[in-house]
């Protein structure tokens, strides 16, 4: 089975604190993305990777940066958390072959709140 | 450019009732369709998959068939249960895009 992981469930940051959430999968993905999940928004992507040091910025890059350092791990970072980042992040992974037609499995979440 | 429309509930049922959950899309090529569930807490996982006109997906009594004279993708079970009480995408994505998501609908399955 895929397994993509979220360093954490919950997170309680405040304003202007530079945050990390950290994504990892074990299927030897090619593809990993970052989402943030909005009541009434639904998904939005953030930012993407296709191969290691590799980004393209999604719909909703603005405030985000992300790194990709080994093929495995994907991590966003809020360079100074505000309020209006508090959201549900969510991280997927996929393979490269048929991209863009290929499944995206998904890690359980990090609810960050921004106080 | 791409979208995907989905009712957005709540849909609240009985137990062994019928449910069919819509969902349209609008796309320029030719796309595959996806049903992901989330259970409460939880990431999203994927439900079923249709990758061309006509196709089928099934997984766990829910079921879907892409048409695409009506650009739809409806997700239907036929008799839902408590545990099935979770939050439906509509997702579509084509060669070289990225995932398109509808904006989610909330079942409720009443005991």
């Amino acid at each position: 089975d895929v397994k993509v992981t979220q360093s954490s469930r919950y997170l309680v940051k405040r304003t202007g604190e530079k945050v990390f959430l950290e994504c990892v999968q074990d299927m030897d993905h090619e593809n990993m993305f970052w989402y943030r999940q909005d009541p009434g928004l639904g998904l939005r992507l953030i930012y993407f990777s296709y191969d290691v040091k590799m980004k393209e910025k999604g719909d909703i890059p603005e405030g985000y940066s992300v790194s990709r350092e080994k093929k495995e791990r994907f991590s966003l970072i809020l360079e100074s958390a505000s309020t209006n980042q508090t959201s549900m992040y969510l991280c997927a992974s996929s393979t490269l072959q048929g991209f863009g037609t290929d499944t995206q499995y998904f890690g359980p979440g990090t609810r960050l709140t921004v106080l | 450019g791409d979208s995907v429309t989905q009712m957005e509930g709540p849909v609240t049922l009985s137990e062994e009732a019928f449910l069919t959950i819509n969902c349209t899309y609008t796309a320029t090529g030719y796309p595959s369709l996806f049903w992901y569930v989330q259970y409460p807490g939880e990431g999203l996982q994927l439900l079923l998959k249709a990758t061309k006109a006509d196709d089928k997906g099934s997984n766990k009594g829910f079921e879907a068939t892409y048409r695409k004279e009506t650009t739809s993708f409806h997700l239907e079970k036929g008799s839902v249960q408590v545990s099935d009480s979770a939050v439906y995408f509509c997702a579509l994505t084509a060669y070289g895009q990225n995932f398109v998501f509808g904006p989610g609908t909330r079942l409720s399955v009443l005991p």
